[in-house]
């Protein structure tokens, strides 16, 4: 079984300040990792995903994310802020059985 | 242009009624799911389906029934039994089930308030 952690339910920075939002995995074999972006009374859009070829994972809008095995985390950040970042953001796994989501980190972008 | 579509947006129920929520996607893809989103607590796996005419309990199914008869649709009915039905529901497809193929693309997610 896999499951996420997604460390801050609620996430704030100023317009132009770096993003990062953090997310720690378990999981019983190699994972797959995914991070989605939910705008309000809309559904989730996928912003990037890893599976193993590259660690550093670049997605749209900006956003990027690490897989560091040794840390179990797939933390997503993003250089600069822009305030149409603001939104709530999901990760998930696969790996044995279904995808598993986490809680979800909203993003809050100050002007 | 392929993707998923659910109706309705938005949707009132009285209590002890039956509701069903439509889902239709034209991506060809086998796999289809239904979560339930609350406030604070992300999303749960109501029911899922890796192909027509079979499908899986998810961690929260009780009060909840599906159907899949096409690939192309996976309507899910709230039914009277479901304790606290007043959720955002969403649904999702993936070309297939277990990895390489679950990537989940999304439908705009249906709001259900029980009155």
């Amino acid at each position: 079984a896999q499951s996420v952690t997604q460390l801050g339910s609620h996430v704030s920075v100023s317009e132009g300040a770096l993003v990062l939002l953090r997310c720690n995995y378990s999981s019983s074999v190699p994972p797959y990792l995914f991070w989605y972006v939910q705008y309000p009374n809309q559904g989730l859009q996928l912003l990037l995903k890893y599976t193993s070829a590259a660690t550093l994972v670049k997605g749209i809008n900006g956003f990027e994310a690490e897989f560091k095995k040794s840390e179990t985390s797939f933390h997503l950040t993003k250089p600069s802020a822009h305030m149409s970042d603001a939104a709530e953001y999901f990760c998930a796994v696969s790996g044995v059985g279904d995808m598993r989501f986490g809680a979800g980190t909203r993003l809050t972008v100050k002007p | 242009d392929g993707g998923i579509t659910q109706s309705p947006k938005y949707l009132f129920r009285k209590e002890g009624q039956n509701v069903t929520l439509s889902c239709e996607q034209n991506l060809n893809h086998d796999a289809m799911y239904w979560y339930r989103q609350d406030p604070g607590q992300g999303l749960r796996l109501i029911y899922y389906s890796q192909i027509v005419n079979d499908f899986q309990k998810g961690d929260i199914a009780e009060g909840y029934s599906v159907s899949r008869e096409k690939k192309e649709s996976f309507p899910l009915t709230v039914t009277s039994a479901q304790k606290n039905p007043t959720a955002f529901y969403l649904c999702a497809s993936s070309i297939g089930f277990g990895r390489d193929k679950d990537t989940q693309y999304f439908g705009p997610g249906t709001r259900l308030t029980v009155l």
